[in-house]
């Protein structure tokens, strides 16, 4: 069963626009979240973590992402986009029934036009 | 200070073959995972690496093998390739305690592997 969907595979977004990236995540309990970025020929990034506390949490480089329990969701957002936002994002969910091991989604990638 | 390093970076084999990926993790950190990441998908848990045992284990087959050394770098084994096998294997390492608290791994650039 998959436990966490990235409803799109691209986004395309303009220098200077907003940038949403959407994350579903299917589970019993309450998990733990995750956005990590992968720049190419990098490592991934950890760009922030929900795990209970506040539900709009704030990550690195202006990104943040809220936690709605109620939607199942755990959507990735930010203000104004850069150039060097472009990357591939992955959602990722960490859930008791697996173990706790890390989950990620397919991730989206994300175009920054100048 | 050192991140996780890996090596190689590329490598070519054939269907049969076998292959070893190999792994340093960042200073201090004493646990390994490997990930596998197919193109256009997102990595996945092959196996957890502390104390030099496999802690835990993802759906992946027995031809998938690891070791973790008392210096805690790993090694990633691939017996009788596939070409199903080809994809970017990604190791990641962590303090034990921050998988469960924080999720924070820090990931190598990865080792590219082709099967043909």
């Amino acid at each position: 069963a998959q436990s966490v969907t990235q409803l799109d595979s691209h986004v395309s977004v303009s220098e200077g626009t907003p940038v949403l990236l959407r994350c579903n995540y299917s589970s019993s309990y309450s998990p733990s979240l995750f956005w990590y970025v992968q720049h190419p020929n990098k490592g991934l990034q950890l760009l922030l973590k929900y795990t209970s506390a506040a539900t709009l949490v704030k990550g690195i480089n202006g990104f943040e992402a809220e936690f709605k329990k109620s939607e199942t969701s755990f959507h990735l957002t930010k203000p104004s986009a850069h150039m060097s936002d472009a990357a591939e994002y992955f959602c990722v969910v960490s859930l008791e029934e697996y173990g706790n091991k890390l989950v990620f989604g397919a991730g989206t990638i994300l175009r920054v036009k100048s | 200070d050192a991140g996780v390093t890996q090596s190689p970076t590329h490598l070519i084999k054939t269907r049969g073959q076998q292959v070893t990926l190999r792994c340093s993790p960042k200073s201090g950190h004493d646990t390994v995972s490997w990930y596998q990441q197919a193109l256009g998908q997102g990595p996945q848990f092959i196996f957890q690496y502390y104390e030099e045992e496999e802690r835990q284990r993802g759906n992946f087959p027995d031809r998938f093998s690891g070791h973790q050394f008392p210096n805690y770098s790993s090694e990633l084994n691939v017996n009788a390739l596939l070409l199903g096998d080809s994809a970017l294997y990604l190791c990641a390492s962590s303090f034990p305690g921050d998988l469960l608290d924080t999720g924070e791994l820090f990931f190598g650039e990865g080792s590219r592997l082709t099967v043909l």
